[in-house]
This record gives structure tokens, sequence and C-alpha cells, in this order.
């Protein structure tokens, strides 16, 4: 069955550094999202995107945050100067329609 | 904003029985969703429902969605050790627009 990739499974870094979360949705499918759990908590929406741009964020999405599809198979999240509160499991999303989608194993984001 | 609100927050039963997780939005919702994380997981896709009034089964487990398309049910008939995770619900205002999540229902199965 397809999967969803995404790397690294677990990202530790110093606070006010740049990391880069990499996400390889299924390859026919369309819509993408980033979505994030602190430990415990509810899934939390970030971005989707679909048509080579945005087409939804949310309040936590902002300036700090950038969404690329760099080769028409990657999809990226970075975040510029992290913060403590950033620690979280982000997870990469997919979907050949806009419901339904297809979760990644997540990527654990540790800020100290 | 929109906000999506699930009760129990946990729910232990004891193999065998039932139990009910009720989700509702504070919205009307285009569809809801329904996802299960097994521990230590990612949300993994049960089912969609779109019309009002929807009722869908999967073996064990009944969804419903409610008439005004505000709320939704999850059933699950006759628990196994296998049913243990968080189960979501999430909603859409709108197709394509975002997914919001519920909180969950954390179900424990007591052999």
């Amino acid at each position: 069955e397809p999967e969803v990739t995404q790397t690294p499974s677990h990202q530790v870094t110093q606070m006010g550094q740049e990391v880069i979360l990499r996400c390889v949705p299924i390859s026919n499918h369309l819509y993408f999202y980033w979505y994030r759990q602190i430990l415990g908590q509810k899934v939390e929406f970030l971005v989707s995107f679909y048509n080579n741009e945005i087409s939804e964020k949310s309040e936590i999405f902002d300036d700090q945050f950038s969404v690329e599809r760099p080769d028409g198979s990657n999809f990226t999240l970075k975040i510029r100067s992290t913060k403590l509160e950033d620690s979280a499991m982000y997870f990469c999303a997919s979907s050949v329609r806009p419901y339904g989608y297809t979760f990644g194993s997540g990527t654990r984001l540790t800020v100290v | 904003g929109q906000q999506v609100m699930q009760i129990p927050q946990y729910q232990h039963v004891q193999e065998g029985e039932d139990f009910t997780t009720y989700c509702n939005s504070s919205t009307t919702l285009s569809n809801i969703q329904w996802y299960k994380q097994r521990p230590g997981g990612h949300p993994v896709f049960l089912i969609q429902l779109v019309k009002s009034g929807e009722v869908k089964k999967q073996k064990r487990l009944t969804f419903q969605f409610g008439e005004a398309k505000k709320n939704s049910s999850l059933h699950i008939t006759a628990t196994q050790t296998t049913d243990v995770g968080t189960y979501f619900c999430a909603g859409q205002r709108a197709a394509g627009n975002k997914l919001t999540f519920g909180g969950g229902t954390r179900v424990l199965v007591k052999p």
C-alpha cells in the first residue's frame, strides 16, 4: 500500500536554529498538508497546498514557517528560528481528493 | 473560529463491551471524517460522512452524522484489544477547506 514518507523521524535542534522537515507524498496525490501534534494533544492544522501554492493556512503558520514543493515529489516544511514551543510531532499528509488524508509517520521535533 | 469537541476524552472499556464516542462542531459541516491513531502512531483515515443523517458501518464500527450536520458519533460493538487507540473526528466547513480535528477519545481496553 502506498505510503507518505517523512524524514527524519526525530530531529533535535537548538532554539533559534532553522529546521527543514521533509515529506514524500503519494505520487498521484494532488493535495498536501502539514499538521502538528503536541504530545498527547489534538492534531492541529498548519497549512494546505494545492496546485503549487498554499490554499489555506492557520494562525499558527506565521512568517516563521514556509512550505515548498521543490521538485514535484518532495514537500518540505521549513521552520526558521525555532522556539521551545515548536516541539511537537509534525505530520505530513496527502490526498487525491480534498478528504481522506493519508498521513506519514511523522517527524518528532525537539527544540532544546 | 471553528471548534470540534469530542467526549469522552478517555474511555476505559471491558473487552467485549460496546461504547460510543461523540463529536460536536461549533459550525455546520460539509463533511466529517474519522481517524484512528494507535499509540505512537499516526492518524489513519477510517471514513467520511457527507449527508445529513448518514449512517455507515465498518464491521463492528458504526458511524453516524447528525441531521443538522454539526455532530457525529462512533459506536463500537464487542470491543477488542485491537480497538485500542485514539479516535479523532475531524470536520470540514466546506469541501477542500482545512480539516479541524477534535481532541480525540482515547480508548483503553481491559482484557
